[in-house]
């Protein structure tokens, strides 16, 4: 299964565009790109996801490299409440239910 | 629309005790799932159900058993508890993953918190 790498922690000024970097270099053709987030001590919240192309909801956007070797989650317009750990996350191939949550990336808005 | 629950919330054990964690979500998912959460570590799985009738394990399994009662609850059972298994757990559902609708999002819920003394 493709492994992801974050890095631990960062800092964002609030009402500027937080922008969270993935590396998930080992990604197979078939797997998707997850983001979840965890607010303090609260169950994790699904973000967005998306295969190759860029993906936008209401809460982020998601771009993936045309590699699919990285992502980036931009947060456009950080709030306090957007301080959490965010965790990116490959799927594993169809059939396998396993998903595995590295330690993601603690983000800090800045008032 | 509740989602996924959990019972407990909060729950403390004496070592070798035993007790069930309940989870149960009313979103009609076929698949259910149980993590734990460490101090400043990721979720670990422990184990899945894929669907009704059916569980495997994750990642994290020794010292728990689940019963997958029906499609809506999914129970983790600690026989005999330990130090080590203090922690947050976390059950989550997700939808069915066919080839057509392959990525079904992870809704959780919001812990039971197990300490173990």
């Amino acid at each position: 299964d493709a492994k992801t790498t974050q890095p631990p922690s960062m800092d964002c000024a609030e009402g500027r565009a937080a922008n969270l970097p993935c590396n998930h270099s080992t990604i197979s053709g078939n797997e998707y790109v997850y983001w979840y987030r965890q607010i303090h001590s609260q169950g994790p919240q699904y973000i967005i996801h998306g295969l190759k192309n860029n993906e936008t909801n209401e809460m982020a956007s998601l771009i993936i490299t045309e590699d699919r070797k990285s992502s980036t989650l931009i947060l456009p317009h950080a709030t306090l409440r957007d301080t959490a750990v965010y965790y990116c996350i490959v799927r594993e191939d169809f059939g396998n239910e396993k998903l595995t949550f590295g330690t993601g990336t603690r983000l800090t808005i800045i008032p | 629309n509740a989602g996924v629950t959990q019972t407990p919330k909060f729950q403390v054990l004496k070592t070798g005790q035993s007790m069930t964690l309940q989870c149960a979500q009313d979103m009609n998912h076929n698949s259910m799932y149980w993590y734990r959460q460490d101090p400043g570590m990721g979720l670990r799985l422990i184990y899945y159900s894929a669907s009704e009738g059916t569980t495997d394990k994750g990642e994290v399994p020794n010292g728990y058993n689940v019963s997958r009662l029906n499609k809506r609850e999914f129970s983790l059972r600690l026989e005999s508890a330990a130090p080590s298994q203090t922690s947050v757990y976390f059950c989550a559902s997700s939808g069915d993953r066919t080839r057509s609708s392959y990525n079904s999002p992870l809704h959780f819920g919001n812990g039971t918190r197990l300490t173990v003394t």
